[in-house]
């Protein structure tokens, strides 16, 4: 199985609201990864967990939350989002962090989040 | 992490090579360089990597300089499939602007 889920495909929730994008990966990889991607843009890295301990926080407000509950799960919680958060929301996995043996990241499909 | 440059943008006819180079003049001596791609509506998808030596698999060459502040992926025979934005990354972690290649039938 060489596939990362996500979790819902599409998401539309207000700025008061609290939801939870999740990620799932069964490649026995240790390190997993948040990314935003605007339209028309590169992905963005937000997270880095490796080891299911976060390693590292692109400078990312507080109002979104990564949780790592076990090697197979990631999940990002959000909470009082701006209009300019919406966006697709990436996840992705490889078998550790950094590329010194050519860690190549496998990517889900993303969940597109509109936030009204 | 390394600083990319890519161009924005490339054409290319269909059954033709094509050939989209990378800068990547700050890369470090242990970093791999990784090509991605993403087609419309997906996430990336992983293409090749090589550290120094060229390399090459089903879908693509990789040709990396020797000095290695440059490399250039390969599409052998260009097909419709194979419009999509292509990123390098030396970093392994962080993506620059991405050429968008057109394919032409």
């Amino acid at each position: 199985d060489t596939e990362v889920t996500q979790t819902p495909k599409h998401l539309v929730m207000g700025m008061t609201n609290k939801k939870s994008l999740k990620c799932e990966q069964h490649m026995g990889h240790r390190a997993m990864y948040w990314y935003k991607q605007k339209a028309k843009k590169p992905p963005e890295l937000m997270f880095v967990y490796s080891y299911e301990k976060l390693s590292i926080n692109e400078s990312v407000p507080s109002r979104f939350s990564p949780e790592c509950p076990n090697s197979s799960l990631l999940n990002l919680h959000l909470h009082a989002l701006q209009p300019e958060d919406s966006a697709l929301y990436l996840c992705a996995s490889s078998q550790s962090t950094g590329t010194a043996y050519g860690n190549e990241q496998f990517f889900g499909p993303g969940t597109r989040l509109t936030v009204l | 992490d390394a600083k990319t440059t890519q161009p924005n943008s490339m054409e290319s006819n269909e059954e033709e090579p094509v050939h989209l180079p990378c800068n990547h003049s700050t890369i470090s001596g242990t970093d791999y360089i990784h090509w991605y791609r993403q087609l419309p509506s997906q996430g990336p998808e992983y293409v090749i990597h090589g550290l120094t030596s060229n390399v090459n698999n089903r879908m693509a060459s990789l040709a990396i300089a020797e000095d290695r502040k440059s490399s250039t992926l390969i599409l052998h025979r260009a097909t419709l499939r194979d419009a999509a934005v292509y990123y390098c990354t030396p970093s392994g972690e962080g993506f620059g602007a991405g050429t968008r290649l057109t394919v032409k039938p």
